[in-house]
């Protein structure tokens, strides 16, 4: 089964640091990267996603960066705030199959401190 | 407002007992979709839909069943043949399953098997 493998499990940040998730995958065939957000009791919602066409894309303050050979992609979240406390999902695609086969992590719980 | 709406929120059911999950969509969209989410395991795909009176296995079909009789609606019943049913259930459409399409998904429903 394609897996993508997220990184940390649980992430404890202070109030205005930068909270980092990982992720990596395996099938090089995967060409769409959305990231999802999750609030307790809560579905996921999208938050930004990303193409292998670029390196780098940014959406306030989440980042999502992405390296095509290290078959890697990171969600950074710069000045993070008590409001990020969510669980937060990886996932990966292809345009030929798209949503039937996306592939989800396992989730970064984040909690954000003062 | 446009929306998932999937009911009951809760459920506990006797082992042995089958028991049906609803999911109601006015967001005129296509593409319907059931997951599953544990704990440590992220959302993995039960079933999938299409268009109406058309429906696909996902990667963990096994003990459910699934009927599309309306664009609204994907209701997703457990049966007494799932081995492990307990579990936070999601529901999520689409404008369509190809391509890069967001998912919107509900609050879900926790069943509980006793």
């Amino acid at each position: 089964q394609q897996q993508v493998k997220q990184s940390p499990q649980s992430l404890i940040v202070q109030k205005g640091g930068i909270s980092i998730i990982n992720c990596a995958y395996e099938n090089t065939a995967f060409d769409y990267f959305p990231w999802y957000q999750q609030f307790p009791g809560k579905g996921p919602a999208l938050l930004i996603a990303i193409r292998p066409d670029v390196s780098e894309k940014k959406e306030g303050r989440f980042t999502i960066s992405f390296n095509k050979s290290a078959k890697q992609f990171s969600l950074h979240i710069m000045d993070s705030q008590p409001g990020d406390s969510a669980t937060y999902f990886c996932a990966a695609s292809d345009q030929d199959f798209g949503n039937e086969k996306l592939t989800f992590g396992t989730g970064t719980r984040l909690t954000i401190i003062p | 407002d446009g929306g998932i709406t999937q009911s009951p929120k809760y459920l506990f059911r006797k082992e042995g007992q089958n028991v049906t999950l609803s999911c109601e969509q006015n967001l005129n969209h296509d593409a319907m979709y059931w997951y599953r989410q544990d704990p440590g395991q992220g959302l993995r795909l039960i079933y999938y839909s299409q268009i109406v009176n058309d429906f696909q296995k996902g990667d963990i079909a096994e003990g459910y069943s699934v009927s599309r009789e309306k664009k609204e609606s994907f209701p997703l019943t457990v049966t007494s043949a799932q081995k492990n049913p307990t579990a936070f259930y999601l529901c999520a459409s689409s404008m369509s399953t190809g391509g890069f399409g967001e998912l919107f998904f509900g609050e879900g429903s926790r069943l509980t098997v006793l």
